[in-house]
């Protein structure tokens, strides 16, 4: 079955410092998204792309946050100057026209 | 913003007992989902709701979409071990499968053997 795959699966990182999550979206898939999971929380929409540009983002995703689809199979996020608040698991999904979104496993990103 | 509550906050039930959990906004969506996450995963899509009214099951699972579009309820029926996990509601405004999902608190269900 296909997948989406994010790497890595855990990063730590030290308050302002950079950091890029990848993902593999499924192949044929046209629409990509960001979540966030704060722990015990609820998931949060982050910001949605489509045809290489963003479509929606939350206000969540500020000037620190960007997206990137560098070539026809990674869809990344970069924070730029992280903070303690940004530690999270981070899910990107995609979705095709005729399906519901798939989920990735999730990067756990602890800001230190 | 689009908030949902989401209720119960957890459960803990006997195998073999039915679970019914539900989630009401103040905004219309047009489209409800519900979603399963297992503990260091991300959420897996459970049963999709696209027409008020509606009601739609996957095997034991059984949800609806509300008349109204502001609540949603899911069933889980002869519950067993492996149900265990948290359970989130989402809604969409849009009826197609692209746009932002805004999800509930989620119910965390534990099934005692």
């Amino acid at each position: 079955e296909p997948e989406v795959t994010q790497t890595p699966s855990h990063q730590v990182t030290q308050m302002g410092q950079e950091v890029i999550l990848r993902c593999v979206p499924i192949s044929n898939h046209l629409y990509f998204y960001w979540y966030r999971q704060i722990l015990g929380q609820k998931v949060e929409f982050l910001v949605s792309f489509y045809n290489n540009e963003i479509s929606e983002k939350s206000e969540i995703f500020d000037d620190q946050f960007s997206v990137e689809r560098p070539d026809g199979s990674n869809f990344t996020l970069k924070i730029r100057s992280t903070k303690l608040e940004d530690s999270a698991m981070y899910f990107c999904a995609s979705t095709s026209a005729n399906t519901e979104a798939f989920f990735g496993q999730g990067t756990r990103l602890t800001v230190v | 913003g689009q908030q949902l509550n989401q209720s119960p906050q957890s459960m803990f039930i006997q195998e073999g007992e039915d679970v019914s959990m539900n989630c009401t906004s103040s905004s219309i969506f047009n489209t409800w989902l519900w979603y399963k996450q297992d503990p260091g995963e991300g959420p897996v899509l459970l049963i999709a709701l696209y027409k008020a009214g509606e009601l739609t099951s996957n095997g034991r699972l059984t949800a609806q979409f509300g008349i109204t579009r502001k609540d949603s309820f899911l069933n889980i029926s002869a519950s067993i071990p492996s149900d265990v996990g948290i359970y989130f509601c989402a809604g969409r405004r849009t009826n197609t499968n692209a746009g932002k999902s805004t999800f509930g608190d989620g119910t965390t269900l534990t099934v005692k053997p």
